[in-house]
């Protein structure tokens, strides 16, 4: 089935300690891209990937490091967790911007 | 991108059609429309994209007007399951970001 798989689903931890939210696509996509849900803000895309070894910062990347060393996995890292990261994050794929972005089910994160 | 204007919420009866209007009168010539929707806390969901001509797929129907300024998403038969937002968004083809707005809220009612 193609999807895109994230890991963890739930995570709680405390200030400061580092954490890596995992991110794999079955599709073969060049695009993938993380972003962060917050009630009252909607979907705000934190990085974005074209492809292989090529990132860029979205619209809210402080706080968050990305790497994009093979094609189907995009890492999220948390280098110190702070409590205004506390939020839904999305993992998103696509074939090329013009195509629709397959999402992944989301990591819920709290951060205390 | 251009901005897109949708209605905070709708209703829909069950088995009736759905229609979703989105304004973006400052669309460009190279920008699409897409539809997304979001059902309670899960990941997004693409539902369809054009440019100018109307688009079909298995789940829904969308209408773009002549002078691509609106266009109406089209759920032919609305189901319980089909309660979510939707999210009109105009951008470019090769796009890396995708801003969401705040959508429309469907509601279908048994």
């Amino acid at each position: 089935e193609a999807q895109v798989t994230q890991n963890p689903r739930y995570l709680i931890t405390v200030t400061g300690k580092k954490l890596t939210v995992t991110c794999s696509q079955n599709m073969n996509h060049e695009y993938m891209s993380w972003y962060r849900q917050d009630p009252g803000l909607g979907l705000r895309q934190i990085y974005y990937s074209m492809n292989v070894e090529v990132t860029d910062k979205g619209d809210v990347p402080e706080g968050y490091k990305v790497s994009r060393k093979e094609k189907r996995n995009f890492p999220l890292i948390l280098e110190s967790p702070s409590p205004n990261q506390t939020s839904l994050y999305f993992c998103a794929s696509a074939f090329g911007g013009r195509y629709g972005y397959t999402f992944g089910s989301g990591t819920r994160l709290t951060v205390v | 991108d251009a901005k897109t204007t949708q209605p905070p919420s709708m209703d829909c009866a069950e088995g009736r059609a759905a229609n979703l209007p989105c304004n973006h009168s400052t669309i460009s010539g190279n920008e699409y429309v897409y539809w997304y929707r979001q059902i309670h806390s899960q990941g997004p969901q693409y539902i369809i994209h054009g440019l100018k001509n109307n688009e079909t797929n298995e789940m829904a129907s969308l209408i773009i007007t002549e002078d691509r300024k609106s266009s109406t998403l089209i759920l032919p038969h609305a189901t319980l399951r089909d309660t979510a937002v939707y999210y009109c968004i105009v951008t470019w083809t090769g796009a890396n970001n995708l801003f969401f707005g705040t959508g429309t809220r469907l509601t279908v009612i048994p």
